[in-house]
């Protein structure tokens, strides 16, 4: 079965450290996502791709950047973790088409301390 | 103004009844809406995809969708113990093939 698989789940950091959060999906869709959630804003898209070799910015993309080099792939990588970016850290895919729902990930907890 | 609002609950119903979730969308040109399922400590599973004004019924979960008034609705019928979760909204703006989420609205279905 097709799937989008995280790593790692649980992820503890010093602030100031880089982190690198991946992504991997076998569904051969187009289009990658990554969210984070925080209690009291649900859901916020921090980065998103449409292709290889293409990235957007979501609404709170400061502090991440994203690469996207073959389909299945869209790792996530905190540049200088800080103490705001503690979240718990969800990738999701769809296929192409605006009515294509999201797949999600397990999702990774990320504390920074 | 957010761009997708929900009330956060908690939404308490007893079993059996009528749950009725909410959700206000401020794109007037979106297009599509879903209803996920998240229970805590999960990841959000889809539950309902909208496109057109009126009613989906799939089982006891309808999805109901306003364009005009920019609302959609979520009712859960005969709500038994297994629906306790956060729900949430979720509408890809002008097109584009993105979601934005609203913060989700908890239900709480007590004996």
């Amino acid at each position: 079965d097709a799937e989008i698989t995280q790593s790692p789940r649980h992820k503890i950091t010093e602030t100031g450290r880089q982190v690198t959060l991946a992504c991997h999906q076998t569904w051969n869709h187009n289009n990658m996502f990554w969210y984070r959630q925080d209690l009291g804003h649900g859901l916020r898209l921090i980065h998103y791709s449409y292709g290889v070799q293409d990235t957007n910015k979501g609404e709170v993309s400061d502090g991440y950047s994203v690469s996207r080099s073959n389909t299945e792939d869209l790792p996530l990588t905190l540049e200088s973790a800080a103490s705001s970016q503690t979240s718990v850290y969800f990738c999701a895919s769809s296929a192409a088409g605006r009515n294509s729902p999201l797949h999600f990930g397990n999702g990774t907890r990320l504390t920074v301390t | 103004q957010k761009e997708v609002e929900q009330n956060s609950g908690p939404l308490s119903v007893p079993e059996g009844a009528i749950a009725s979730l909410n959700c206000t969308y401020s794109d007037r040109v979106s297009q599509s809406f879903f209803w996920y399922r998240q229970y805590s400590g999960k990841s959000p599973e889809l539950i309902m995809s909208i496109y057109s004004n009126g009613d989906k019924e799939d089982g006891r979960f309808t999805a109901q969708l306003n364009k005009a008034s920019q609302y959609v609705s979520l009712l859960i019928r005969d709500s038994q113990s297994s629906d306790s979760a956060t729900y949430l909204c979720a509408v890809n703006p002008r097109g584009y093939n993105k979601l934005i989420f609203g913060a989700g609205t908890r239900l709480a279905v007590h004996p």
